[in-house]
């Protein structure tokens, strides 16, 4: 089956401490994305990549690295530099350019800072 | 003033009455306009999707959009308890070279 596969699903994180979540896809899609979102809140634009080793700041990149060395994957570190990292974090895909819309997400990796 | 905005509720309404779910957006220009659902703990899912003036319908989906009224709504009729959901309102912006942008949500609670 097609889909978006993050991981892990839990990730529990000490103060200082920097942590990557890893997102695969094997739908074929061009871009990817990363997204984080807080209770309440809608989802707000950590990264995007719309092809291979090049990627974009969305609306909230400080503290946040990622990479796209290959199609399938766009993994996301949290660093330390990340004042409030706790978090719900998306990874979706697209088949085209951003602003077609129609995403496709992962099931989510939950963050939690102790 | 938010670039999307949804009321964050909760709506409750009773099993089999229609659900109208409301989102306003500031940016005139925008031209593709995107309902996902959200359940609980899960990720959202795309569920009907509205481009042009009018009203789009996909089973006991109905969105509707009015530019001129920068408005885009969602009805849901005969409403079930499997809708229950928070329902996210998405815009692509004109003005931020077509990226999307979300409201943060309506919570739907369908009572039995």
């Amino acid at each position: 089956d097609g889909g978006i596969t993050q991981s892990p699903k839990y990730l529990f994180r000490k103060e200082g401490q920097n942590v990557t979540l890893s997102c695969e896809q094997n739908l074929n899609h061009d871009a990817m994305y990363w997204y984080r979102q807080d209770p309440g809140q809608g989802l707000r634009l950590i990264y995007y990549s719309q092809i291979v080793n090049d990627f974009q700041k969305g609306d909230i990149a400080e503290g946040y690295s990622v990479s796209r060395e290959k199609k399938e994957s766009f993994p996301l570190t949290v660093t330390s530099a990340q004042k409030n990292p706790t978090a719900f974090y998306l990874c979706a895909s697209s088949i085209g350019a951003m602003n077609t819309g129609e995403l496709f997400f992962g099931e989510g990796s939950r963050l939690t800072v102790l | 003033q938010k670039e999307v905005e949804q009321n964050s509720g909760p709506l409750s309404v009773p099993e089999g009455a229609i659900a109208s779910l409301n989102c306003t957006y500031s940016d005139r220009g925008s031209q593709s306009f995107f309902w996902y659902r959200q359940y609980s703990g899960k990720s959202p899912e795309l569920i009907m999707s509205i481009y042009s003036n009018g009203d789009k319908e996909d089973g006991r989906f109905t969105a509707q959009l009015n530019k001129a009224s920068q408005y885009v709504s969602l009805l849901i009729r005969d409403s079930q308890p499997s809708d229950s959901a928070t329902y996210l309102c998405a815009v692509n912006s004109h003005n931020q070279g077509g990226k999307l942008i979300f409201g943060q949500g309506t919570e739907l609670s369908v009572k039995p």
